[in-house]
């Protein structure tokens, strides 16, 4: 149980195009997914919170108008790369929390790797 | 605001071998506790979680950790290391809340194990 898909796992884009990732929970609801950046050898950087029906909460420094995030379900949340630049070349991963369950438990997705050239 | 160190960037063991890696937080009470492992190109598996209770935590794969409030500390161990432990381990902690609370992670140790 407890299963996060991400779709795509890889994906490379030009410069300038918007990339979709979508993060599904695919056993359960979660009424809040966090979606974080995590650049080689690095550790996980928290980007946003959502919430299932609200607006995203982004962390300080993340451009909310450049990764836009849509919560729109309780079992899938959306971040959408807007005119991306290869300096946005990371690795997204998204964790869903449970609506019932444990306190504080995040199980994460595989990630997707996103190259723009 | 939490933090969290993981003061060793990089381990190498033999397989066989005992693994202690270090974690410590920075906080005013006692946050969630938990260890991630993440193997390269994956995502994050928690192998054990702290919440409050017994400081000796039992997780998956073998994988034990204890609290230590005194020293702030989280140590991940195992006893006996598989080359199949070769991973990034990450510590994290996350603010005690009746709502989804925000998890910092540490900046992780690279476990290479020989044979």
């Amino acid at each position: 149980g407890a299963v996060v898909s991400q779709h795509p796992s890889w994906v490379i884009c030009k410069s300038g195009t918007s990339v979709k990732i979508e993060c599904r929970s695919l056993d359960f609801q979660a009424t809040t997914m966090f979606w974080y950046r995590q650049f080689p050898k690095q550790s996980l950087m928290l980007m946003a919170t959502s919430n299932e029906g609200s607006k995203a909460t982004y962390e300080q420094g993340v451009e909310k108008d450049k990764f836009l995030i849509n919560h729109a379900s309780l079992t899938l949340s959306t971040l959408t790369v807007t005119s991306a630049h290869p300096e946005d070349s990371s690795f997204y991963i998204c964790s869903a929390r449970p609506r019932e369950g444990g306190r504080n438990e995040q199980f994460f997705g595989p990630g997707t790797r996103l190259t723009v050239l | 605001a939490q933090s969290v160190t993981q003061p060793d960037i990089h381990i190498t063991v033999s397989e066989g071998a005992s693994l202690e890696l270090r974690c410590n937080y920075s906080y005013g009470a006692t946050p969630y506790l938990f260890w991630y492992v993440q193997s390269p190109g994956q995502g994050l598996q928690l192998l054990l979680k702290y919440f409050s209770g017994d400081t000796l935590v039992q997780g998956i794969k073998g994988f034990e950790a204890e609290f230590k409030r005194s020293q702030s500390s989280f140590n991940l161990r195992k006893p006996s290391v598989h080359w199949s432990d070769a991973a990034e381990y990450f510590c994290a902690v996350a603010i005690p809340s009746g709502t989804a609370s925000k998890l910092t992670f540490g900046t992780g140790t690279r476990l290479q194990v020989t044979l």
